[in-house]
């Protein structure tokens, strides 16, 4: 079973809207979490990363929350734009540890004109 | 900058035939990796490397050699290619072990019939 559980698989919203996506998380113990942007046959980019004492991370029109205690995050987008298209990509790390990431599946986010 | 460049990014192979991956860094990281990413699911890890000289196995390590003979360079060997590892593969890098941003090539893909 996955650890990194991503909702919804996939999105469509217009232009100008605002969006917010899901990510439920099993794993334990908790050290980090971030947020990748993965742009269609591009690599990851990170968004944010938060570790267990942020609750709130933002960078641009992208804000991630965090709440430990229910192990949920949440990405939220303002004012999309065209170029907010793209895959979203939840990571749980239990260490501090570089190779020691559980990945989400990613949330597919079609904005449209 | 380059940041992290791999080559090539497409490839077809058939199946038992061997192929490198190529992936190198120009940020003078010291942690550097290799993930796949199937459809439907999380990157998952298949080698790393937290120096020169030194190399681990990930979480998918079956069918991949690695070797870090420079900082630079972390090449991904497929042995003897198989239908099951037609995915897309990314090089990761990392500055330290633990916690840091971590900056992702973009991806080799890679079919074997």
């Amino acid at each position: 079973k996955n650890q990194v559980e991503q909702s919804p698989q996939s999105l469509i919203i217009l232009e100008g809207k605002n969006c917010t996506l899901q990510c439920n998380y099993t794993v334990s113990p908790f050290s980090n979490l971030r947020w990748y942007k993965q742009d269609t046959g591009r690599g990851p980019v990170s968004l944010t990363i938060m570790t267990f004492s942020e609750n709130t991370k933002s960078n641009g029109r992208y804000t991630a929350t965090l709440d430990a205690d229910t192990k949920q995050s949440s990405l939220h987008i303002t004012a999309s734009q065209l170029s907010d298209s793209a895959s979203y990509i939840c990571v749980v790390s239990p260490s501090y540890n570089n190779n020691d990431m559980r990945f989400g599946a990613g949330t597919r986010l079609t904005v449209k004109p | 900058n380059a940041g992290v460049t791999q080559t090539p990014k497409f490839q077809v192979l058939k199946t038992g035939q061997s192929m490198t991956l190529q992936c190198a860094q120009d940020m003078n990281h010291e942690y550097m990796s290799w993930y796949r990413q199937d459809p439907g699911m999380g990157l998952r890890l298949i080698h790393y490397s937290v120096g020169a000289g030194i190399t681990d196995q990930g979480e998918v390590p079956n069918g991949y050699n690695v070797s870090r003979s420079t900082t630079e360079d972390f090449p991904l060997r497929l042995l003897s290619a198989a239908p099951s590892q037609t995915s897309v593969y990314f090089c990761a890098s990392s500055r330290g072990y633990s916690g840091n941003t971590i900056y992702f090539g973009e991806g080799s893909w890679l079919t074997v019939v």
